[in-house]
């Protein structure tokens, strides 16, 4: 079954610090990639997204994402975050054969920021 | 402002009892979708629906209804064949049928057993 892995559940930093966040997934086929996030008492909403192109790729408030294909990874990157960045932070994955938007999120990462 | 409204933010169920989540959207967005949040599990997919008069079950269907008669509205029935509804359930929708284009988010309604 094709499933997605956020390796940190919880994640604690001080303002300032790096932050990376690691998503893997298990689909040998084309996907879509996207990074949501879920600042308190909001609703979800798009970090960034990667459909092709420059593996690279920058999201809102400072954040990018790396997409290495022959690790199946994801990971989400911030030079150095800070308490405003406090929030649960989901990988999705839309494989592509499906021709549907269906989105497979992983367990999602909360991030504490601490000032 | 364009956006996502779900209804009721909290809502508790009696037992034996169905209960029904609204999801409106003014985006004109042709997919909308229904995921279920359970603490430490992420999102899981419920049902979706691509175009009008057409929806498809999620990984999570069983003891779920739905229906897709507008294009704006896609509401979620929780029956009493989901033993275990007690959970945050968030409605999406997104630009075209296809998933190259992002997902936005309803704030979500919280549903509890009484």
């Amino acid at each position: 079954a094709q499933s997605v892995s956020q390796h940190n559940h919880h994640v604690i930093l001080s303002e300032a610090a790096s932050l990376e966040l690691g998503c893997n997934y298990s689909y040998g086929g084309t996907v879509n990639l996207f990074w949501y996030v879920q600042y308190p008492g909001q609703h979800l909403q798009l970090l960034l997204k990667y459909f092709s192109g420059d593996p690279l790729v920058k999201g809102i408030k400072g954040f990018e994402a790396e997409f290495i294909k022959s690790k199946f990874s994801f990971n989400l990157r911030k030079p150095s975050v800070q308490w405003s960045d406090t929030a649960e932070y989901f990988c999705a994955v839309n494989p592509t054969s499906g021709n549907t938007g269906k989105l497979i999120f992983g367990q999602g990462t909360t991030l504490q920021v601490k000032p | 402002d364009g956006g996502i409204t779900q209804s009721p933010k909290y809502l508790f169920r009696k037992e034996g009892q169905n209960v029904t989540l609204s999801c409106e959207q003014n985006l004109n967005h042709d997919a909308m979708y229904w995921y279920r949040q359970d603490p430490g599990q992420g999102l899981r997919l419920i049902y979706y629906s691509q175009i009008v008069n057409d929806f498809q079950k999620g990984d999570i269907a069983e003891g779920y209804s739905v229906s897709r008669e507008k294009k704006e509205s896609f509401p979620l029935t929780v029956t009493s064949a989901q033993k275990n509804p007690t959970a945050f359930y968030l409605c999406a929708s997104s630009y075209g049928q296809y998933g190259n284009q992002p997902q936005h988010f309803g704030d979500g309604t919280r549903l509890s057993i009484l």
